[in-house]
């Protein structure tokens, strides 16, 4: 059974410092992984997709990265704002159709 | 750009009540999912379904029935309210299932069962 692991479950770091957030899973044979986004009260917000394939996609300021043999992803969020503050989630697309497993997320907290 | 809506976004039912939850899209979107967001526990689905007329279980479906009569609309059924299905719900869409298709949320429905 796959699991996804985020760790930590809770971040606080000072405006414009860089930061990495780390996701792992316990299957490796996965179609893709994807980071989101939630903001309290709301639904989840694509922010990046890596395929199987691939080892890394960027979106502004930020960075995935996947390693699929040793089972890991990081989301680098560069030059971190106020406004980055909120939970982060990763989920693997592997096994049975459309199954996406969702790890608990990140709440990251960015002060001024 | 609506995106996905989900209707209602908040409601408390008393144990043994029954209750639809709607989800609508408005991206032609082929693939449509039901989860709920436990705490603690990271978002689970429920059902799932690959196009109008069809539906499938996911990992949580007892207690749970849906219905895709249009392509557009999913619905999330609850026959018979228990509080162990108080949740945050989230509706979800795809393009398709391949690779490098991701999915598209709602704002989600909180439902408390008393």
């Amino acid at each position: 059974k796959q699991e996804v692991t985020q760790i930590p479950a809770a971040l606080s770091v000072p405006e414009g410092e860089n930061l990495v957030l780390n996701c792992s899973f316990t299957d490796s044979a996965i179609y893709n992984l994807q980071w989101f986004r939630q903001d309290p009260g709301k639904g989840l917000t694509s922010l990046l997709l890596i395929q199987s394939s691939q080892r890394e996609q960027t979106s502004g300021r930020l960075n995935a990265s996947l390693d699929k043999s040793s089972g890991r992803s990081t989301l680098y969020i560069a030059a971190s704002q106020p406004g980055d503050s909120a939970t982060y989630l990763c989920a693997v697309h592997a096994g049975t159709a459309s199954k996406l497993t969702f790890g608990t997320g990140t709440r990251l907290q960015v002060t001024l | 750009n609506a995106g996905v809506t989900q209707t209602p976004k908040f409601r408390v039912l008393k144990t043994g009540q029954s209750m639809t939850l709607l989800c609508a899209q408005d991206m032609n979107h082929e693939y449509m999912y039901w989860y709920r967001q436990d705490p603690g526990m990271g978002l689970r689905l429920i059902h799932y379904s690959v196009g109008e007329g069809t539906t499938a279980k996911g990992e949580v479906p007892d207690g749970y029935n849906v219905s895709r009569l249009k392509k557009q609309n999913f619905l999330l059924g609850l026959e018979s309210a228990a509080p162990s299905q108080t949740s945050v719900y989230f509706c979800a869409s795809s393009y398709s299932d391949e690779g490098g298709q991701p999915q598209h949320f709602g704002d989600g429905t909180r439902l408390s069962i008393l």
